[in-house]
């Protein structure tokens, strides 16, 4: 399967600041990435699809002009949270959308912990 | 968005036993697949199964899925320790939803040695 990866792998930041999460691919040129949020003993919550050369899709409820995206090359997606509060505190996961013949799947990447004070 | 739900929350067996987890969903799919994440960690692909598929095996994974009941269930046989994780179905719709994948609330197994 693809290898994915992110950086960094958990971070702490101060309330109102913006952090940069970067999603990699690295054995796949990935079209299409997606970007999950799970919170703590819940399931994972698709925020948006990421789509490289063109605008990021998402879900409802999701702002997003707090919740950036941009997917500039096959192989990287970044999801910037601007002016991060307490309650964004959250395991943000990225996932590569793998289409091989009739199979559509994702592999995931190992997710980042942001922890806003 | 559909919403899968599964059962049991929370299971904890001894080694050695077999573990069945469910899901069931809400709209009709194209396909079905399961991942296991560590705690704190990414997610783990295990196995896809089609719409069209009713059975299917890896290794020690056994997966069936009723379209009829809008169900699949997860069997782990000879489970292990190394086997404690959380597990999630995840549904993809197909057609327009362009690979988007619905995630069930999940099962926390614990194996005890």
């Amino acid at each position: 399967g693809a290898v994915v990866s992110q950086h960094p792998s958990w971070v702490i930041c101060k309330s109102g600041t913006s952090v940069k999460i970067e999603c990699r691919s690295l054995d796949f040129q990935a079209t299409t990435m997606f970007w999950y949020r799970q919170f703590p003993k819940q399931s994972l919550m698709l925020m948006a699809t990421s789509n490289e050369g063109s605008k990021a899709t998402y879900e409802q409820g999701v702002e997003k002009d707090k919740f950036l995206i941009n997917h500039a090359s096959l192989t990287l997606s970044t999801l910037t949270v601007t002016s991060a509060h307490p309650e964004d505190s959250s395991f943000y996961i990225c996932s590569v959308r793998i289409l091989a013949g009739r199979t559509d799947t994702q592999y995931f990447g190992p997710g980042t912990r942001l922890t806003v004070l | 968005s559909q919403q899968g739900e599964e059962d049991p929350q929370a299971l904890s067996i001894q080694e050695g036993e077999n573990a069945t987890m469910n899901c069931s969903y809400k709209t009709s799919i194209n396909n079905l697949q399961w991942y296991r994440q560590n705690s704190g960690r990414g997610l783990v692909h295990l196995i896809l199964i089609r719409s069209n598929e009713r059975e299917k095996h890896s290794g020690r994974l056994r997966v069936t899925l009723d379209t009829s009941k809008k169900s699949s269930s997860l069997l782990i046989t000879a489970s292990r320790a190394a086997d404690t994780a959380s597990y999630f179905c995840a549904t993809n719709a197909g057609g327009t939803s362009y690979g988007k994948l619905t995630f069930g609330q999940g099962t926390i197994l614990t194996v005890h040695p």
